[in-house]
């Protein structure tokens, strides 16, 4: 079974401060690996995809996260927070075909200090 | 815009009885997801179709069913509602040369009071 697991539920930077959010997965075969934004009382959007091409990946609104097969990892970093960064991120996990569902972590609140 | 369309957005009904929540893929995907995110769970996968095929199935419960029609939309039916089925019901789709990425709509709040 396939799982991820982001520590921490709440992380708070100042802005213009390097944002780190953790994310650890689980799988027996090469998954792929997602970053998801939800705003309050919003969906959630895609912010970037893990898909077994480049181990650095490049999302949107500056995001970008590392996957590190002998860490199980896939961070999410951005350089410098913006106030507008302040939502709940989701890392999740799927496979392909009939088990291409989304596995997603807990969550992670970051807010931005001004 | 993701595409996908969700409705109604809000939903408030009494225990014990049944709703329609319905979604509309994009245009061309034939894959349609639903998740359901709640405080105590968290976002958990219910249901997935395929071309109209139920594909795979998660933590779904014997009270909800779900179906996707010939013109790909999608509906959960949810019956015998409980307090806490009270959640935020998200679809999602998929298909064509993104058939990896799961584009979501805004999602249905329900409230069982």
């Amino acid at each position: 079974a396939q799982s991820v697991t982001q520590l921490g539920s709440h992380v708070s930077v100042s802005e213009g401060a390097l944002v780190l959010l953790r994310c650890n997965y689980s799988s027996s075969v090469p998954p792929y690996l997602f970053w998801y934004v939800q705003y309050p009382n919003q969906g959630l959007q895609l912010l970037l995809k893990y898909t077994s091409a480049a181990t650095l990946v490049k999302g949107i609104n500056g995001f970008e996260a590392e996957f590190k097969k002998s860490e199980t990892s896939f961070h999410l970093t951005k350089p410098s927070a913006h106030m507008s960064d302040a939502a709940e991120y989701f890392c999740a996990v799927s496979g392909t075909g009939a088990n291409s569902k989304l596995t997603f972590g807990k969550g992670i609140t970051l807010s931005v200090r001004p | 815009d993701s595409g996908v369309t969700q409705t109604p957005k809000h939903l408030i009904t009494a225990t014990g009885q049944r709703v329609t929540l319905r979604c509309s893929p994009r245009s061309g995907d034939l894959s349609v997801y639903w998740y359901q995110q709640s405080l105590d769970q968290g976002l958990q996968f219910l249901i997935q179709y395929y071309n109209g095929e139920e594909r795979a199935k998660g933590n779904i419960l014997e009270r909800f069913s779900a179906q996707q029609f010939p013109d790909l939309h999608s509906e959960l039916n949810l019956s015998s509602l409980e307090l806490g089925d009270s959640a935020l019901y998200f679809c999602a789709s998929s298909g064509g040369s993104r058939s990896n990425e799961q584009f979501f709509g805004p999602g249905t709040r329900l409230t069982v009071l």
